[in-house]
């Protein structure tokens, strides 16, 4: 059971926004940064969102990131069938001395 | 650029050790914790283990305390990772990952794939 909750599965048609969730608590994301994470399958994950909401270059400005307290999300806008990928939050850890905990991952299908 | 070249694919044995290693070009190696990950086939993100370095210090996740071990050796810029008394749900793919900031991830090694089985 990952420490931070994300629904497993989204879809949207191209052209749409979607927007994924990563919900945690005051020990880890109520009071640290989310990033997120892109991964292809057979591929390593490629950090998309870092500190909430800070695209790293080379990511469209089509997607963005917000955090509220203690929940986060992911936003892609005028989605495209090249988005179709597994998403995964992360967020350092206040408890037991510390440590960076990732939500389960969502898979985005394009429809 | 900066990246992390991961060693190749193992298949061991039930209750054999593996150890996995982790090359870094592209940066100061000292300055930047690296950690271990992995996945497991369908699964999510969990990490093993970071070290500094730069003083060789570690952190182990408390699911692996006493059974993996993160080193490093300065001159080839290489972290090596060893996870003992290997079972099949030690199965899943391995990833060595750079930190910097708020534990940001990036970048990542292409990835070791280790197989468990009799």
């Amino acid at each position: 059971q990952s420490v931070l909750t994300q629904p497993p599965s989204a879809s949207g048609t191209p052209g749409q926004r979607v927007t994924i969730s990563c919900s945690g608590s005051s020990s880890n994301i109520g009071s640290n940064s989310i990033n997120w994470y892109q991964q292809f399958p057979g591929t390593a994950p490629k950090v998309l969102i870092y500190n909430n909401d800070q695209r790293p270059s080379g990511v469209p400005d089509r997607i963005s990131g917000s955090k509220s307290g203690t929940s986060g999300s992911l936003a892609i806008s005028g989605l495209q069938s090249e988005d179709e990928a597994d998403y995964y939050c992360s967020a350092w850890d206040d408890s037991l001395n510390g440590h960076v905990v990732f939500g389960g991952g969502t898979k985005l299908t394009v429809l | 650029q900066v990246q992390l070249v991961q060693s190749g694919a193992e298949v061991k044995k039930p209750g054999a050790s593996v150890k996995l290693s982790c090359k870094a070009s592209g940066y100061t190696f000292a300055n930047y914790y690296i950690y271990y990950l992995r996945q497991a086939p369908g699964q999510g993100l969990e990490w093993l283990g970071v070290i500094s370095p730069g003083d060789a210090t570690t952190t182990y996740a408390q699911k692996f305390q006493g059974r993996v071990t993160v080193t490093r050796e300065m001159s080839t810029r290489t972290v090596y990772m060893e996870l003992r008394s290997l079972t099949s749900e030690d199965t899943a793919m391995y990833y060595c990952a750079r930190v910097y900031g708020s534990v940001v991830f990036d970048p990542w090694g292409q990835g070791t794939l280790v197989t468990v089985s009799s």
